[in-house]
């Protein structure tokens, strides 16, 4: 059982490229989120979904990107990467909202350093 | 809004001493209330919820923590520490009955547990 999946673990980027951190989970949840932590301040919440086609914003929207076409895959997108993207990025999930206490299981996480 | 306070960004003690992890709430509509713990280099764990059901909570590898409304607390405790205990403690609050899972995070604890 895999759960949810991270992909990369690690990267290295310049200022301006852009990339996308790809999840998945197997667990046909309904729910999936993006946050980044930071030493200090936790973990904030980024992009979140409820549904295949249904996004919104968190806490630190700005410079990223989500879709969701389907039940399983949740990819964030940074459009033009700057050094304070810099971070350990995770992506949690978790099923029906009306039938479960909301909690999340996270994937492993994507450090991510820009320069 | 719902927030969580965790007061004590590092907490030391001996090994066999009794664990204290302080967590605050604020919420307006009865929380739903976690303590997940990181092990380095990993993702998050659920270490134990609150869900509005027994105040007193039992949780994996000896943790508890009890729902305090009157002290809007939700401490986490663990009797005798092992070195094996030695990572970074979130709390987290959600909305009972919100559209979403989506969970705000304190800014952490990290334990060390010294020999």
């Amino acid at each position: 059982n895999a759960g949810v999946t991270q992909t990369p673990k690690f990267q290295v980027l310049k200022t301006g490229q852009s990339m996308t951190l790809q999840c998945a989970q197997d667990m046909n949840h309904e729910y999936m989120s993006w946050y980044r932590q930071d030493p200090g301040m936790g973990l904030r919440l980024i992009h979140y979904s409820v549904g295949a086609g249904i996004t919104d914003q968190g806490e630190v929207p700005n410079g990223y990107n989500v879709s969701r076409s389907t039940t399983e895959d949740f990819p964030l997108r940074l459009l033009s990467a700057a050094p304070s993207q810099t971070s350990v990025y995770f992506c949690a999930s978790s099923g029906r909202v009306a039938r479960n206490t909301g909690e999340l299981f996270f994937g492993e996480g994507s450090r991510l350093t820009v320069l | 809004a719902q927030s969580v306070t965790q007061l004590g960004s590092h907490v030391s003690v001996s090994e066999g001493a009794l664990v204290l992890l302080r967590c605050n709430y604020s919420s307006s509509v009865p929380p739903y209330l976690f303590w997940y713990v990181q092990y380095p280099n990993q993702g998050l764990q659920l270490l134990l919820k609150y869900t509005s059901a027994a105040t007193l909570v039992k949780g994996i590898n000896g943790f508890e923590a009890e729902f305090k409304k009157s002290e809007t607390s939700f401490h986490l405790t663990k009797p005798s520490a092992h070195m094996s205990d030695a990572a970074e403690y979130f709390c987290a609050v959600r909305n009972y009955g919100g559209a979403t899972n989506k969970l705000i995070f304190g800014t952490g604890t990290l334990l060390a547990v010294q020999p």
